[in-house]
């Protein structure tokens, strides 16, 4: 069982969608991770997030993290075809900040 | 330019023969792990270490031995590679709510 849960596992869109990926947990976190990983390459950090409630916003992609820091969402708008990847949340918890623990990840396909 | 480099990339083995697995990073952090990422499982943690001559279990640390000699070397060592070690094997520097990862180094142990 892993203590954060991605969902939708894959997701197929079109070009100019928007979509929302959810990683969520009963767990409380201290931070959370969202993480865009490529074939053949190691995951690149998108964001952070350290407080309940918080909304970031990155170009197209808004990250927000639950009041209760057990959940957060990506949502992303008018996707395209560069957004393909697999997403990946991680969290840490107050007590060992470095130690990481991640999501299975949300598989996204942006079709032309 | 902040770097973690794995060596090597690519690597086809049998069962038992030893191998290591390098890591190398170029931004003084103290924190480094080795994470495995396999199908529908995400990334697991294998090892940890906080700084030099210190390390400590990760999640699935079974047939993995790892050292910490020096603050940017990291290196992952098999003693004897079983096939359900056959993975994505990750290297990672840690600073505060941050991670770098490096390019990863796909094991097939056969």
């Amino acid at each position: 069982t892993q203590l954060l849960e991605q969902s939708p596992q894959f997701l197929s869109i079109q070009e100019g969608e928007n979509l929302t990926v959810y990683c969520n947990s009963s767990s409380v976190f201290s931070s959370l991770q969202w993480y865009r990983q490529e074939p053949g390459e190691g995951p690149v950090l998108l964001v952070t997030v350290v407080t309940g409630g918080e909304v970031k916003k990155l170009k197209r992609l808004t990250f927000q993290f639950g009041d209760a820091r057990k959940d957060s969402s990506l949502h992303i708008t008018a996707a395209q075809p560069g957004d393909t990847g697999l997403y990946l949340c991680a969290g840490a918890f107050e007590y060992n900040f470095n130690k990481f623990y991640f999501g299975s990840g949300t598989k996204l396909n942006v079709k032309p | 330019e902040a770097q973690v480099t794995q060596n090597p990339r690519y690597l086809i083995t049998v069962t038992g023969k030893k191998l290591t697995v390098t890591c190398s990073q170029n931004m003084n952090h103290e924190y480094m792990s080795w994470y495995r990422q396999d199908p529908g499982l995400g990334l697991r943690q294998i090892y940890y270490s906080m700084n030099v001559e210190v390390t400590d279990k990760g999640d699935v640390p079974e047939g993995y031995k790892v050292s910490r000699k020096e603050k940017r070397n990291f290196p992952l060592i098999l003693e004897s590679p079983s096939p359900n070690q056959t993975s994505l094997y990750f290297c990672a520097s840690e600073g505060p709510y941050e991670q770098y990862f490096g390019p990863g180094t796909r094991l097939t142990v056969t």
